[in-house]
């Protein structure tokens, strides 16, 4: 059991350059959510998804566009990277609406803007 | 800005020592979460609270959901260093379809 998955895990990059994370969950849940965690702010909401080709802005979407042409993908590019950007990227995935569902986070994508 | 403010930010508590850390909101929740997160890792679900003054227990854990639904606790008993890591509370904004993340207390357990 597979379940979600992230990639890169680490990836350093440049201002001004276009960066895509991936995310794959196999436990065809509705709901996925991309989130970033810096230090001081906890887990901030990017992007989410309630189905395929449904998706909303989050808490902090600026500089950052999300898919979801399939159920069990939903990658984040963050278009013209920028230092602020710097941070742990985490997606997650849940089988219901998240005020009734537990979600189910990936490991994690550790991104470094130069 | 958060929906819930969490407190405190770090703990150090010798090993076999208490733990607590408290969510607080100024608006009524409709239900809250718990995560833990530890170092290096990514979070994961401990538990759901929905009922107003609601009480679970998870062998040392015990979580509370006050009786206004306005703040959330995680208590534990008698640490252990497996308890090191950072715990999130987390409650859905009430104007939008979006889970909401305290900032997270980081506990050390010092052995």
């Amino acid at each position: 059991d597979a379940g979600i998955t992230q990639s890169p895990r680490y990836k350093i990059t440049e201002t001004g350059r276009q960066v895509t994370l991936m995310c794959h969950q196999t436990w065809s849940h509705s709901y996925m959510f991309w989130y970033r965690q810096d230090l001081g702010h906890g887990l901030r909401l990017i992007y989410y998804s309630a189905a395929a080709d449904i998706t909303d802005k989050g808490e902090v979407p600026d500089g950052y566009v999300v898919s979801r042409s399939k159920t069990e993908n939903f990658p984040l590019t963050l278009e013209s990277a920028t230092r602020s950007q710097t941070s742990v990227y985490f997606c997650a995935s849940s089988v219901a609406d998240r005020n009734t569902g537990e979600l189910f986070f990936g490991e994690g994508s550790r991104l470094t803007v130069l | 800005g958060q929906q819930v403010m969490q407190i405190p930010q770090y703990q150090h508590v010798q090993e076999g020592e208490d733990f607590t850390t408290y969510c607080n909101s100024s608006t009524t929740l409709s239900n809250i979460q718990w995560y833990k997160q530890r170092p290096g890792g990514h979070p994961v679900f401990l538990i759901q609270l929905v009922k107003s003054g609601e009480v679970k227990k998870q062998k040392r854990l015990t979580f509370q959901f006050g009786e206004a639904k306005k703040n959330s606790s995680l208590h534990i008993t008698a640490t252990q260093t497996t308890d090191v890591g950072t715990y999130f509370c987390a409650s859905p904004r009430s104007s939008a379809r979006q889970l909401t993340f305290g900032s997270g207390t980081q506990l050390t357990v010092l052995p």
